[in-house]
């Protein structure tokens, strides 16, 4: 049972590209979240989509936007990168179910560095 | 605003030595509360919740946590560590509604366990 995967590992953009991160959840969950950890701080949480939609969001800029596809999988876009978004991207799947008690399921990350 | 302090950035402990990694929350309502465990270069792993019942909640690796809603505290705690649970510690905390499905993180705390 595959659990969450995201792609690529490893990124290095310079500033002011744009890039996109990309997660398949947990087989069976259909619903994906992204956090943002930057070095030596908890997860922070950008946002949570939900049968292709936006769900709720946290304190981020416009240049952060996501997408999620029929399949469940989602990507994360950052436009006019910032030496401040450097930092590891966490995707979370989980079941929507309403407030779920499940616990979200993490993938390994993709680490964004920027010049 | 829900929010969580770990108050500790390190723990130091003696393997086969008791350890508490310390968590205090800020929710409106009853919590849900989760325990997350990350190692170098990975994803956070679930290690358990609490979302009512017993105050005591057993979780994966003989890992434990105790919920005291007087103390709006839910520390981690492990009768006998082990140089293998060295690792970076997060407490997470969801609010039963209003707060959607996200997850308001600490900064984490370092438990380092040596010989």
């Amino acid at each position: 049972d595959a659990g969450v995967t995201q792609s690529p590992t490893h990124l290095i953009k310079t500033r002011g590209q744009q890039v996109t991160l990309r997660c398949s959840p947990k087989s069976g969950h259909d619903t994906v979240s992204w956090y943002q950890q930057a070095l030596g701080q908890g997860p922070q949480f950008i946002f949570q989509y939900y049968e292709e939609e936006e769900r709720q969001r946290g304190n981020f800029p416009d240049r952060f936007s996501g997408h999620q596809f029929p399949n469940y999988s989602s990507e994360l876009n950052v436009n006019a990168l910032l030496l401040g978004d450097s930092a590891l991207y966490l995707c979370a799947s989980s079941l929507w179910e309403g407030y779920s008690n499940q616990p979200q399921h993490f993938g390994d990350g993709t680490r964004l560095s920027i010049l | 605003a829900q929010s969580v302090a770990q108050p500790e950035d390190q723990v130091n402990v003696a393997e086969g030595n008791p350890l508490t990694v310390k968590c205090t929350y800020s929710v409106s309502g009853n919590p849900y509360l989760f325990w997350y465990v990350q190692y170098p270069n990975r994803g956070l792993q679930f290690l358990l919740k609490y979302i009512t019942g017993d105050n005591l909640v057993k979780g994966s690796y003989g890992f434990e946590a105790e919920f005291n809603k007087s103390q709006t505290s839910f520390h981690l705690k492990k009768p006998s560590a082990l140089v293998s649970d060295s690792a970076l510690y997060f407490c997470a905390v969801r609010g039963p509604t209003g707060g959607g499905n996200k997850l308001t993180f600490g900064t984490g705390t370092q438990l380092k366990v040596e010989l």
